[in-house]
């Protein structure tokens, strides 16, 4: 079975500061990994996945990951932060060729201050 | 386009009692998937239909059952509600089930909340 572990759950930075949200996942076979955002009483929102090709994904508003397979790890990053970043992010993993099912870590909350 | 839609928004039950939360999937989307998300943590998954049958299922107590209609909508069963049971439902919508090295990429619904007293 597969598991993903977000070691920080609450990170705090102030606005256009660098922000990085670790992700660390364990699994036996080949994997997909996400990043998802849910802003409050919301659901989730796509942010980027890694599917195959460039270790490096990006999403449109300015984040990215880096998917590090001999680290096992999946870390988002944004090089500055706006206040409307403050939102949770979920890390995600799902098996290659294993159907749709979603293996969530516990959540980072980002909080962007003035 | 509308997006995954779920109802009701909001729902306060108490310890015993039953509950029904349904899903709509985007148009075209036969895949619809189930998970319970507590306060405070990540999403877990409970159940995957695909073509009214079930693909997946997490793990969760037969008080939790599922089905999906012939036009995809889906429908979310719980029996003899716990107050552990209080958390955001939410449901997913996706095009088919990812089989080799495809994914199905899956769209979230704004989710139900279910308060157990």
């Amino acid at each position: 079975a597969q598991s993903v572990t977000q070691l920080d759950s609450q990170v705090p930075v102030f606005e256009e500061a660098p922000v990085e949200l670790r992700c660390n996942y364990s699994s036996s076979v080949s994997v997909y990994l996400f990043w998802y955002v849910q802003y409050p009483n919301q659901g989730l929102q796509l942010l980027l996945k890694y599917l195959s090709g460039s270790t490096l994904v990006e999403s449109i508003n300015g984040f990215e990951a880096e998917f590090n397979k001999s680290q096992t790890s999946f870390h988002l990053r944004k090089p500055s932060v706006h206040i409307s970043d403050t939102a949770e992010y979920f890390c995600a993993v799902t098996i290659t060729g294993g159907g749709n099912k979603l293996t969530f870590g516990t959540g980072t909350q980002l909080k962007v201050e003035l | 386009d509308a997006g995954v839609t779920q109802s009701p928004t909001h729902l306060i039950k108490t310890r015993g009692q039953q509950v029904t939360l349904r899903c709509s999937p985007i148009s075209g989307h036969k895949s619809v998937s189930w998970y319970q998300q507590v306060l405070g943590q990540g999403p877990q998954f409970i159940f995957q239909y695909y073509e009214k049958e079930e693909r997946g299922r997490g793990n969760f107590p037969d008080r939790f059952s599922a089905r999906q209609f012939p036009n995809y909508s889906s429908e979310l069963n719980v029996n003899a509600l716990l107050l552990g049971d209080s958390a955001l439902y939410l449901c997913a919508s996706s095009p088919g089930l990812a089989g080799g090295l495809n994914y199905n990429e899956q769209f979230f619904g704004p989710g139900t909340r279910l308060t157990v007293l």
